[in-house]
């Protein structure tokens, strides 16, 4: 699986969207990019993935740039809640694991 | 998505001793997968279990410390055993869906003293 690079903290105000960036200049034209959140000490929550296009739900959306070498998460009204940490993972389609970088600490600040 | 749960949530265990880790899910599944989390890391794969074979280890893990069972399409269980502090970890369970989302369990918290 291809590695990707995140940072390693961002603050963000309460009610502001968080964009949350991932570089992965490697992935194969067969990987998705596959982003999960860790809310502290509970079990990784999947949050959304995609391949090519932009990809939206009830919880974030997914901006995938042409070249697919990086992607924003992007969380449209923080809240509190979503203070955690994020992983951005690229994945190949039916691949059986996940490889957790250490991902982005996310802080909503009120 | 997959409703998954673990016992025990927690744990405090003695060094020497062995402890089983239970992973159940609401449906059948075809991939469980247990993960290791220690203190302010990542999650790092343990081993993959499928119903029926013998369950694939990761580098760095073996059988006889992390056997695992797999009886049925809807159940697994880890056990960590001959534990000493370095064991102290959270341990996670999850499933792949049809190969195209995993979804994880709540996470034993375990302690060795």
């Amino acid at each position: 699986d291809a590695k990707t690079t995140q940072p390693p903290s961002m603050d963000c105000a309460e009610g502001r969207a968080a964009n949350l960036p991932c570089n992965h200049s490697t992935i194969s034209g067969n990987e998705y990019v596959y982003w999960y959140r860790q809310i502290h000490s509970q079990g990784p929550q999947y949050i959304i993935h995609g391949l090519k296009n932009n990809e939206t739900n009830e919880m974030a959306s997914l901006i995938i740039t042409e070249d697919r070498k990086s992607s924003t998460l992007i969380l449209p009204h923080a809240t509190l809640r979503d203070t955690a940490v994020y992983y951005c993972i690229v994945r190949l389609q039916g691949a059986q694991k996940l490889v957790f970088g250490q991902g982005t600490r996310l802080t909503i600040n009120p | 998505s997959a409703v998954i749960s673990q016992k025990p949530s927690r744990d405090i265990c003695q060094r020497g001793t062995s402890l089983t880790i239970q992973c159940q899910v609401d449906s059948q599944v075809t991939m469980m997968f247990w993960y290791r989390q220690q203190p302010g890391q990542s999650l790092t794969l343990i081993a993959t279990a499928n119903q029926g074979s013998e369950a694939t280890y990761e580098s760095g893990f073996v059988i006889d410390k992390f056997p695992i069972s797999r009886p049925n399409l809807t159940f697994s269980t880890l056990t960590v055993s001959n534990m000493s502090p370095e064991d102290s970890s959270i341990y996670l369970c999850s499933t792949d869906q049809g190969g195209q989302t995993q979804y994880f369990g709540p996470g034993t918290r375990l302690l060795v003293l």
